[in-house]
Formats: C-alpha cells, sequence, structure tokens
C-alpha cells in the first residue's frame, strides 16, 4: 500500500502567516489522485482540494494544493482563525487508498 | 443540504457482532458509490470499504477482509456495515462518506460518524 508520511506534525503559527503543509507518497500517486481534508475536534473530515489542485466547493482562494509523483503541497496564504486544525492527506490513486497521519496548525 | 447519519455503534465485547446503518439524505443516492472510514487517536484516519452504486463493485481493507461486509440499499437510501468477529482494534468512530467512484475516490461528503467500543 503507499504511505503518505505528512510534515510537520503540528505547525505553531499566528494569524495572518501562511502555512506550507508537506505530504509525501512512499510510492507515486497516479494521475495526481490526491485530497486533502480539514478536521476540526468533534467534527467528521471535510474535504478542501481533490486531483492535487481543484478545490472543492466552499475552499476559500487562499488554500490551494499543488505538486505531483510522490510530493505534495498545500497552503494556506493568510491564516484565518477558522484555518486551525488538522489537515489530511489522502491518495485514491490505488487501492488501498490510504491517509497521511495529519498535520496540526495551532495558534502560536 | 446534503446529509449522512451514521447511527448502530456501541459497546461490543471482543468477539462480538455490530451492524451500523448510514441515512444518506438529499441528494440522489443511486448516483453515488460510499466508503466507511474509521478514525482513531492512534492510527488516525483508516478506509474500511468501498460500495458501487450499483453494488457490483465492492472493496474491504486487509484489516476488515472476512469480518466486516458492506452492503446498501437504494430503495432505503441506506448503507451498512456488519462487523464480526470484533477486535479491541476495531475500536474507532466510525464514518461513512460519499465517492463519485468511477477511478475518482475522493469523499466529498462525511456523515457525522458513530462509535464503536470493543472492550
Amino acid at each position: 500500500e503507499i504511505v503518505l508520511t505528512q510534515s510537520p506534525g503540528i505547525l505553531s503559527l499566528s494569524p495572518g502567516e501562511r502555512a506550507t503543509l508537506s505530504c509525501r507518497a512512499s510510492q507515486t500517486v497516479t494521475s495526481s489522485h490526491l485530497a486533502w481534508y480539514q478536521q476540526k475536534p468533534g467534527q467528521a473530515p471535510r474535504l478542501l482540494i481533490y486531483g492535487a489542485s481543484s478545490r472543492a466547493t466552499g475552499t476559500p482562494d487562499r488554500i490551494s494544493g499543488r505538486g505531483s509523483g510522490t510530493d505534495f503541497t498545500l497552503s494556506i496564504s493568510r491564516l484565518e482563525p477558522e484555518d486551525f486544525a488538522v489537515y489530511y492527506c489522502q491518495q485514491y490513486g490505488r487501492s488501498p487508498w490510504t491517509f497521511g497521519q495529519g498535520t496540526k496548525v495551532e495558534i502560536k | 443540504e446534503v446529509q449522512l447519519v451514521e447511527s448502530g455503534g456501541g459497546l461490543v465485547q471482543p468477539g462480538g457482532s455490530l451492524r451500523l446503518s448510514c441515512a444518506a439524505s438529499r441528494f440522489t443516492f443511486t448516483s453515488y458509490s460510499m466508503n466507511w472510514v474509521r478514525q482513531t487517536p492512534g492510527k488516525g484516519l483508516e478506509w474500511v470499504s468501498y460500495i458501487s452504486s450499483s453494488s457490483t463493485t465492492i472493496y474491504y481493507a486487509d484489516s476488515v477482509k472476512g469480518r466486516f461486509t458492506i452492503s446498501r440499499d437504494n430503495a432505503k437510501n441506506s448503507l451498512y456495515l456488519e462487523m464480526n468477529s470484533l477486535r479491541a482494534e476495531d475500536t474507532a468512530v466510525y464514518y461513512c462518506a460519499r465517492t463519485i467512484g468511477f477511478g475518482v475516490y475522493y469523499m466529498d461528503v462525511w456523515g457525522t460518524g458513530t462509535t464503536v467500543t470493543v472492550s
């Protein structure tokens, strides 16, 4: 199976700063079939990005994804209070579909 | 608003069984494939099982193959997960999640989750 490794584990930033989250795959993710999800405490994950760079409905422009092959990045240009959460990447190019372990973006 | 609501979680002894349900509303259930995904503090998010819109294609994670059975009733807009031979490591919050299928397997709508505790 494809193992996804996210870094850093915790990102401590202030509102207004830029966040850069990494997701590295153990094998090539075919057709850039990579998604990003946001999860807040007590809530289900929410789809942010699919196809490595396409925003899901409701994802603000300040959130963007890029990458291909084995290296993918989620960027948040200017952190808003509602962006402090845990972010997960998921590959859906090859079964079993797998998730990264998550990056927590916390308020510094 | 599109909605998925899970039910059926609870406390069960090791070796026991449980049946989870997921009720879908406000979208055309028959047009979508569905998944079960579970989450634990230790292992994070883990995809468990997938079923296509017409139930013709079904996949399972190796960790549950032979013990769990996914099914759906399109007439009732419902998804199910029959869990047998439960183990402590099956303890998790279980989510149902919608996916388009046909090679596109990201999950665009998630339920609120139901907690299964095996102890």
